[in-house]
């Protein structure tokens, strides 16, 4: 089944405590992003890939990181986390090409709370 | 940078209405793309647009992209109960940035 896998679902933790959001997709996909999701904002981008070892900053990248060293992992870092980044994250791929990127295929969704 | 605006931010529906939400992006679109979010779900994929002055449809569900590809819209016929959640759009930019607007919360009177 295709299908964008993250872990964990649910996550309390405190402040500065180093954690690591893992994102895999088994459909091939080029294109891979990080969103953050808090009410009445949307879904903010975080970070995106094109490509293997190819990443870009989207709208809201400070306090995170990420690595592309395989094309079907996306993890999210953050490396000391804070109370303003309680919120809801999803990972998404799609397929790219001259025609722009593709449809995205979301995961479930990572709600992860800062204390 | 780039900004997609969406309204309205809330909408109540009688059933059988017709309701449409509107987004507008401060920079040209290389394309656009909506999405609906059932409560305690994740976005799924509605319908691509590409092409300048473009219009879908998908059974109730209209889509328009904009002359200028700056603003899209989403209109929905004869609202039914299946139709309650968010709806995004998300406005590609030319470097493969893809920004949402704040989405449009549909829910639905009987």
């Amino acid at each position: 089944e295709a299908q964008v896998t993250q872990n964990p679902r649910y996550l309390i933790t405190v402040t500065g405590k180093k954690l690591t959001v893992t994102c895999s997709q088994n459909m091939n996909h080029e294109y891979m992003s990080w969103y953050r999701q808090d009410p009445g904002l949307g879904l903010r981008q975080i970070y995106y890939s094109m490509n293997v070892e190819v990443t870009d900053k989207g709208d809201v990248p400070e306090g995170y990181k990420v690595s592309r060293k395989e094309k079907r992992n996306f993890p999210l870092i953050l490396e000391s986390p804070s109370p303003n980044q309680t919120s809801l994250y999803f990972c998404a791929s799609s397929l790219s090409g001259t025609g722009g990127i593709q449809p995205q295929h979301f995961g479930d969704g990572t709600r992860l709370s800062i204390l | 940078g780039q900004q997609v605006m969406q309204i309205p931010q809330y909408q109540h529906v009688q059933e059988g209405e017709d309701f449409t939400t509107y987004c507008n992006s401060s920079t040209t679109l290389s394309n656009i793309q909506w999405y609906k979010q059932r409560p305690g779900g994740h976005p799924v994929f509605l319908i691509q647009l590409v092409k300048s002055g473009e219009v879908k449809k998908q059974k109730r569900l209209t889509f328009q992209f904009g002359e200028a590809k700056k603003n899209s819209s989403l209109h929905i016929t004869a609202t039914q109960t299946t139709d309650v959640g968010t709806y995004f759009c998300a406005g590609m930019s030319n470097d493969y940035k893809l920004s949402f607007g704040a989405g449009t919360t549909v829910t639905v009177r009987a």
